[in-house]
């Protein structure tokens, strides 16, 4: 099955810095790959996704690239602003279930 | 909440209690998922159902289980076979033909258990 593998598991960043973290997936067959924000206490919420027919996607201040032969995937903050600061996950899809990375704590200093 | 609703939002169990947590979305997704959540951790898969009276087994179902008698509806017992119980527990649902890989998830606001 799928495992996804996600660094790292803490990140502290300075406000108007860039964020990057970075996964990776065993499952060649995977084809979408979502990344979620999760707020202390709160449900995980979907802030992008990527399908493996696209190599980069962005939305705003919120990049996400996908490399199908290393089969890897990041996510890419820039400008940091203190409402970044949560815990992202990344995921990969296998077999109509989504397999989710540890997670980072993203923490942005003032 | 989005569409999906998760009850209590707090349980306190007693050691050797079964207790069922509630899971409810109205969104018309034919699958959903529950997940669970230990702290600093990231998400577990514990149960999947893609169809009504269907149902798999996740990476760690062992001492739980699961009913889909309704699209509507997928709860969660948790059994006294479940030795470490105390988590937060999280049930999602995906919509269209129920492959995640199309929409991807929606998530309900969790269930914190508590074994007293």
């Amino acid at each position: 099955g799928e495992n996804v593998e996600q660094h790292p598991s803490t990140l502290s960043v300075q406000e108007g810095d860039s964020a990057v973290i970075k996964c990776t997936y065993s499952d060649s067959a995977s084809n979408y790959f979502p990344w979620y924000k999760q707020e202390l206490g709160k449900r995980p919420q979907l802030i992008i996704d990527i399908r493996s027919n696209v190599g980069e996607k962005k939305d705003q201040r919120i990049a996400v690239t996908l490399n199908k032969t290393a089969k890897h995937f990041s996510l890419h903050i820039t400008e940091t602003q203190p409402e970044d600061s949560a815990v992202y996950f990344c995921a990969g899809s296998s077999a109509s279930k989504i397999i989710f990375g540890s997670g980072t704590r993203l923490s942005i200093r003032p | 909440d989005g569409g999906i609703t998760q009850s209590p939002k707090y349980l306190f169990r007693k050691e050797g209690q079964n207790v069922t947590l509630s899971c409810e979305q109205n969104l018309n997704h034919d699958a959903m998922y529950w997940y669970r959540q230990d702290p600093g951790q990231g998400l577990r898969l514990i149960y999947y159902s893609q169809i009504v009276n269907d149902f798999q087994k996740g990476d760690i179902a062992e001492g739980y289980s699961v009913s889909r008698e309704k699209k509507e509806s997928f709860p969660l017992t948790v059994t006294s076979a479940q030795k470490n119980p105390t988590a937060f527990y999280l049930c999602a649902s995906s919509g269209g033909t129920g492959d995640p890989t199309n929409y991807g998830y929606t998530f309900g606001s969790g269930t914190r258990l508590t074994v007293v």
